[in-house]
This record gives C-alpha cells, structure tokens and sequence, in this order.
C-alpha cells in the first residue's frame, strides 16, 4: 500500500521568509497529488492539485507544488508567507480509485 | 453549490456507549463519500468509503461501521465506544472517484470518557 511521508511536523516562520514543506509517497505507479489546508476552525480545504501535464502546479494564495517523479515528490513552495498562512497543511495521494493517502500533516506558524 | 454537513460538532460519551454520526451532502447526486478519522501527528486515516446507497467498503478493521441509507447521507456508528475512538471524525465527498478532490466537513470531536 502507498503511504505519504511529511518530513516537517512544525515549522515556524517569520512574515516574508519562503516555504517549503516536503511531501514523499511511496507508489511508482501513476498518481493524482494533493495539497490540502486546514486553517484554525475551518474546513479541510484543497490548496492545489496535480493530475498530468506541467509538473509545476499553482494553487490558491500564491502557494505552488513541483511534483518530481523521479523522486517521488509533491513539494509545497510559497516565496513570501504571511502571518494568515498559520495552518496546518496536508499532502494527499491517490492513485485513481477510492483510496486517497494523507501524509500525517505538517503544521505553519508565521510570526507577525 | 453544494454544501456538506456533520453532527453533532462536539460530542462526550463514556466507554460501552453507542455512537451515532451523521453526514449529509446537499447540492449533488450520487457522490462517492468518506469518514476519515484525523489524529494528531497522525494526519487523515480512510475509515469508509461509500460509491453509492448501500454500498460500504472499510479500509480499517475496528469498532466502528458506516452506513448510507440515502444517496446523499452517511452515517458512521458504533455499538460501544472504546477510549481509542476518541479523536476528529471527518466526513468528504467528491463527484467521482480519484480524479476529483474531496470536499471535507466541519468534522465531529468525539472524546470517550
């Protein structure tokens, strides 16, 4: 079975500075790639989503994600945070069918 | 648009009682639905899923059970709570499976006393 690994549990930045939360799965196959956001007391929202075509994927809030294939990876990027992006984000795999795979879920503070 | 509903929002039981959690889809016709269990430090973990009235898959053996008794309503439950099923119970939908993302819930905290 494939399982998705996020390698940061807390990360904690300063207003301006970049993002990068990585994000590894493990299936060879073909995949769809997600990344998820849960802001405090909302929802579990989609930030972006990779299915074919231009690896490079923007998303909402000025947030994008590179998926490598060779080396199975869906990296979540933003150049400038601000403090609103304090959240907790998830990356999600799926390989086409019912199964959706969620990393154990990375969270952002940004310090105003 | 459509819109995805789940109570209660909170909810305190003791251990050896039942369960009852509700899901309800407006806005849509037959989409596939799911109850995912969020823990912490241990991200979204697949419960059930559901393609349609009656039909439930269980990716996870344990104490719990689902149901859809209606094209757009989703009902997890159990017969007696352990303290292990305490934790954050997310209901999704989505229109067709994998290549579509799914739309979450609010999400029911259970606490097992």
């Amino acid at each position: 079975a494939q399982s998705v690994s996020q390698h940061n549990h807390h990360v904690i930045l300063s207003e301006a500075a970049s993002l990068e939360l990585g994000c590894n799965y493990s299936y060879g196959g073909t995949v769809n790639l997600f990344w998820y956001v849960q802001y405090p007391g909302q929802h579990l929202q989609l930030l972006l989503k990779y299915f074919s075509g231009d690896p490079l994927v923007k998303g909402i809030k000025g947030f994008e994600a590179e998926f490598i294939k060779s080396k199975f990876s869906f990296n979540l990027r933003k150049p400038s945070v601000q403090w609103s992006d304090t959240a907790e984000y998830f990356c999600a795999v799926n390989e086409g069918g019912n199964d959706m795979r969620f990393g154990a879920g990375t969270r952002l503070t940004v310090k105003p | 648009s459509q819109t995805i509903h789940q109570w209660p929002a909170t909810l305190v039981q003791p251990v050896g009682s039942p369960l009852s959690l509700e899901c309800t889809v407006e806005g849509t016709s037959n989409p596939n639905l799911y109850w995912y269990r969020q823990a912490a430090g241990r991200g979204l973990q697949l419960l059930f899923y559901s393609v349609g009235i009656g039909q439930i898959s269980s990716e996870v053996p344990q104490n719990l059970s689902a149901s859809r008794p209606q094209d757009r309503q989703f009902i997890l439950s159990s017969k007696k709570l352990l303290l292990s099923d305490s934790g954050f119970y997310l209901c999704a939908w989505s229109v067709s499976s994998g290549l579509n993302e799914q739309f979450f819930g609010p999400g029911t905290r259970l606490t097992v006393l």
